[in-house]
């Protein structure tokens, strides 16, 4: 079956630095993928995806491409700010499927001053 | 303005009591689905609608129910809660079948079960 892999968390960076989240999937076909940010106390939102390999979703500074070859969509940003901190999610939807969503557990990023 | 939304945002109850959580959404579309989100384990689709009057289980429907008599809600309903459903639940909808349309969420219901 479907399944994605995220790195476990909680991520501790300082303002500033790198992040990097790492995720992976198992799927049949050509899934799309996603990246949504739960802020504390909020929903989820969605924040880039990606529909074919090698597209490169982006928004808000942060970038995931879609390597079919390594099966991952690893969520990068190049210098985070402390209104980064939330739990990512990266998730996954077959292209035949009508909306389901198959879930990483999620990585808490703390960002501190 | 779009959203979903969804009642109560939290709710502390005792086994047994018959509650029922409502989600609306105000954008026409065909697709809601229910997901419970519960720590390390992501958030699991429970139970999911493709339209009116057609639902189908999810990953993790035992104990739950739902119903979708109109396009714009869709209740998820616990006969007889238990422990184990204290969970934090997400209610969401997206529309067209096949492509990669945005699915919105709700801003989630925590659940206490006693």
């Amino acid at each position: 079956g479907n399944s994605v892999t995220q790195m476990e968390g909680p991520v501790t960076l300082s303002e500033e630095a790198f992040l990097t989240i790492n995720c992976t999937y198992t799927a049949t076909g050509y899934p799309s993928l996603f990246w949504y940010v739960q802020y504390p106390g909020e929903g989820l939102q969605l924040l880039l995806k990606a529909t074919k390999a090698d597209d490169k979703g982006s928004n808000k500074g942060f970038e995931a491409t879609y390597r079919k070859e390594t099966t991952s969509f690893h969520l990068e940003k190049g210098s985070v700010q402390v209104s980064d901190s939330a739990v990512y999610f990266c998730a996954l939807k077959k292209a035949d499927s009508w909306g389901k969503l198959q879930f990483g557990a999620g990585t808490q990023v703390v960002v501190t001053p | 303005e779009a959203q979903v939304t969804q009642n109560p945002r939290y709710l502390i109850t005792v086994t047994g009591k018959k509650l029922t959580v409502t989600c609306s959404q105000n954008m026409n579309h065909e697709y809601m689905s229910w997901y419970r989100q519960d720590p390390g384990l992501g958030l699991r689709q429970i139970y999911y609608s493709m339209n009116v009057e057609v639902t189908d289980k999810g990953d993790v429907p035992e104990g739950y129910k739902v119903s979708r008599k109109e396009k714009r809600n869709f209740p998820l309903i616990l006969e007889s809660p238990s422990p184990n459903q204290t969970s934090l639940y997400f209610c969401a909808s997206n529309t067209h079948y096949g492509t990669q349309e945005t699915q919105y969420f709700g801003p989630g219901t925590r659940l206490l079960v006693l």
